[in-house]
């Protein structure tokens, strides 16, 4: 999974409460992505990283906040989460002239 | 907003046969496109890409096909295989070089 591990793989949350996605790789590339996938959606790009410390928004961002310490983590927070942001989140990484490539997903539950 | 979309979300085949998958984009700064496969439980894997000033390429079994005229992207599976039962997304990149569209997927279905 070209040195992609995203962590948990599932969690269950309650409504209200905050909730961190880690995305960790070890290929050195320099732009990280946040999507989430549903049914009849497909991938949608939340946010993604384009450095160390630069991340921008993408098509649903509300809601979420990203953070890039180092090349090698992108970490997705959910403030608040709500029942709408169960989802399947994958994180990507990619040099930016090429394919991204993907992990394998942490599925997301909010009761 | 514009965006990648399918012509069809599901393509049932025989083993054996040739699939086809389409792809219609309406972004026409466009010029990276990529095909992901995405098995269940599994996140999307690359299978083949192609720019913008190229208008087919081809890999082992399967071939992208390039018409920025209509702004039609194709995937043609060969001799389709069970393995090859999956969702399929195109992907564009809008311009940007960096920063990827999906389409909403098509799942291949092949019958023995």
């Amino acid at each position: 999974d070209a040195g992609i591990t995203q962590s948990p793989r599932h969690k269950v949350t309650e409504t209200g409460t905050p909730v961190t996605l880690r995305c960790h790789q070890t290929e050195n590339h320099r732009y990280m992505y946040w999507y989430r996938q549903d049914p009849g959606h497909g991938l949608r790009l939340i946010h993604y990283s384009y450095g160390v410390k630069d991340t921008d928004k993408g098509e649903v961002s509300d809601g979420y906040s990203v953070s890039r310490s180092k090349t090698e983590d992108f970490l997705l927070t959910l403030e608040s989460a709500t029942s709408s942001q169960t989802s399947v989140y994958f994180c990507a990484i990619g040099n930016g002239d090429t394919e991204a490539f993907f992990g394998q997903g942490t599925r997301l539950t909010v009761v | 907003g514009e965006s990648v979309g399918l012509h069809l979300p599901t393509l049932s085949v025989q083993e054996g046969d040739n699939s086809i998958i389409n792809c219609a984009y309406s972004n026409s700064a466009s010029d990276y496109f990529i095909w992901y496969k995405q098995e269940s439980g599994k996140g999307p894997q690359f299978i083949i890409d192609i720019r913008s000033n190229m208008d087919k390429r081809q890999g082992q079994r399967v071939t992208v096909l390039l018409n920025k005229t209509v702004k039609h992207l194709s995937l043609q599976i060969a001799a389709t295989q069970p393995g090859d039962s999956a969702v399929y997304f195109c992907a564009d990149s809008g311009g940007s070089n960096y920063k990827l569209t999906f389409g909403k997927g098509t799942l291949l279905t092949v019958n023995p």
